[in-house]
């Protein structure tokens, strides 16, 4: 089955405890990225990357790193986190080529700092 | 910088009852506009892509229309299950892939 897993699923943590959260897709997709949803701001992309070892910000990359060692991990890094990441996250996948734009998201990770 | 705009922000109709949702938006060039269904604690699902103004893609119950500064979701005949939050997206040429989301109408169908 083509899909984008996730994990963990929820995580509660502290301040300051580095922490990783996966991202892996099964149907060779080139583009992925990492979206956080909060409430009354819709979903904002964090970082995406267009193919292996290529990355690049969106439009709130503060507090986050990512990582692109193979085609179908894509990797969110909390260094540090802080309260004002707990939020929900959302990892996606796309085929890059023309027409094929559609963006397949995975479960979501429910993120609390404490 | 593009932004999405969708109204209203949450919508309760009566099974059977139909109606729209509506997407405005500003882009500096689309290349597509999608629309999502994103159900309570999972990710959103796609449902339609919209390229140029006077597209329209239709599954099921529902209609996707596209204009050059709106595109409208009708619901014919809506059941329970249909409730969701339906979300907007838009892309930009030469955007890499990125999608600016609107903040989604929450549908409630009663039965």
């Amino acid at each position: 089955e083509a899909q984008v897993t996730q994990n963990p699923r929820y995580l509660i943590t502290v301040t300051g405890k580095k922490l990783t959260v996966t991202c892996s897709q099964n149907m060779n997709h080139e583009y992925m990225s990492w979206y956080r949803q909060d409430p009354g701001l819709g979903l904002r992309q964090i970082y995406y990357s267009m193919n292996v070892e290529v990355t690049d910000k969106g439009d709130v990359p503060e507090g986050y790193k990512v990582s692109r060692k193979e085609k179908r991990n894509f990797p969110l890094i909390l260094e540090s986190p802080s309260p004002n990441q707990t939020s929900l996250y959302f990892c996606a996948s796309s085929l890059m080529g023309a027409g094929t734009d559609t963006q397949y998201f995975g479960p979501g990770t429910r993120l609390t700092v404490l | 910088e593009d932004q999405v705009t969708q109204s209203p922000e949450a919508l309760r109709l009566q099974e059977g009852e139909s109606s729209s949702l509506n997407c405005s938006y500003t882009v500096s060039g689309l290349r597509g506009l999608f629309w999502y269904r994103q159900d309570p604690g999972k990710g959103p699902e796609f449902l339609f892509t919209l390229y140029s103004a006077g597209e329209e893609k239709e599954k099921e119950r529902l209609k996707a229309t596209l204009t050059k500064k709106e595109s409208f979701l009708h619901i014919t005949a809506p059941k329970p299950e249909d409730s969701a939050t339906y979300l907007c997206a838009v892309q930009a040429r030469g955007s890499a892939r990125q999608l600016t989301f609107g903040s989604g109408t929450q549908l409630t169908v009663l039965p």
